[in-house]
């Protein structure tokens, strides 16, 4: 299974563009790699997902490299309000069982 | 995205009580749903997996007969905490997929969790 590094924390201030990479290291052929925010006291919610090469929606950009051992989340121009804390998974399937393996969480803290 | 709703969202109990949390996809119906345990400042660890009418699949370590989980229908999953005791305080999350294809083959949507007070 992978095993999940990211950083612990991350401090950055307003309208700056906000990089975390996470290490996914023994990712399997099938895995996805997806990334959630949380905030305190409430449930995770979902940020964005991709599989390789790079992905973008209305709040984020993910960047995979070609031996997807790693990705970057990328949240452009941060305001106070993305203070929360960002958890790196990949999601696992074997048969037809999903697995979700959780990294640590990186808190990312942003400053005026 | 899809919706979960998880209910109560605090809850506090007297030891020795039982506890029941709700879980309900709004707008899927949620093949597997699972429930995750998360205490401060630590990410979430999973706790049990079900799928609708079958038994649930305990992580290790998770004593099966003090989290009681039901998933009985496709839009309902419930976590019984038995004879709860202050050590059983946490906050509490539950989280649900639709069939794949329906959404993303990974996409899980989570409910707003639920803090356990146990005095």
């Amino acid at each position: 299974l992978a095993k999940i590094t990211q950083p612990i924390s991350m401090d950055s201030y307003e309208g700056q563009e906000v990089n975390i990479t996470c290490s996914h290291n023994n990712i399997a052929t099938n895995d996805y790699i997806t990334w959630y925010q949380q905030f305190p006291s409430q449930g995770p919610r979902f940020i964005i997902q991709g599989y390789k090469t790079k992905v973008t929606n209305e709040v984020a950009s993910l960047f995979i490299p070609a031996d997807r051992k790693s990705s970057t989340l990328s949240l452009p121009r941060v305001s106070l309000s993305d203070t929360a804390v960002y958890y790196c998974l990949v999601d696992h399937a074997m048969d037809s069982n999903y697995q979700l393996i959780w990294g640590a969480g990186t808190k990312l803290i942003i400053k005026p | 995205g899809a919706v979960v709703s998880q209910h109560p969202s605090r809850v506090i109990c007297k030891s020795g009580t039982s506890v029941k949390i709700e879980c309900r996809s709004l707008d899927f119906q949620a093949t597997t749903m699972f429930w995750y345990r998360q205490f401060p400042k630590q990410s979430l660890m999973l706790m049990a997996t079900s799928n609708e009418g079958s038994k649930a699949t305990y992580e290790q370590g998770v004593e099966k007969d003090k989290f009681l989980i039901n998933h009985a229908s496709l839009t309902l999953s419930t976590l019984t905490v038995t004879s709860a005791h202050p050590e059983d305080s946490s906050f509490y999350i539950c989280s649900a997929r639709g069939a794949q294809g329906l959404y993303s083959n990974t996409e899980a949507f989570f409910g707003q969790g639920t803090r356990l007070t146990v005095v």
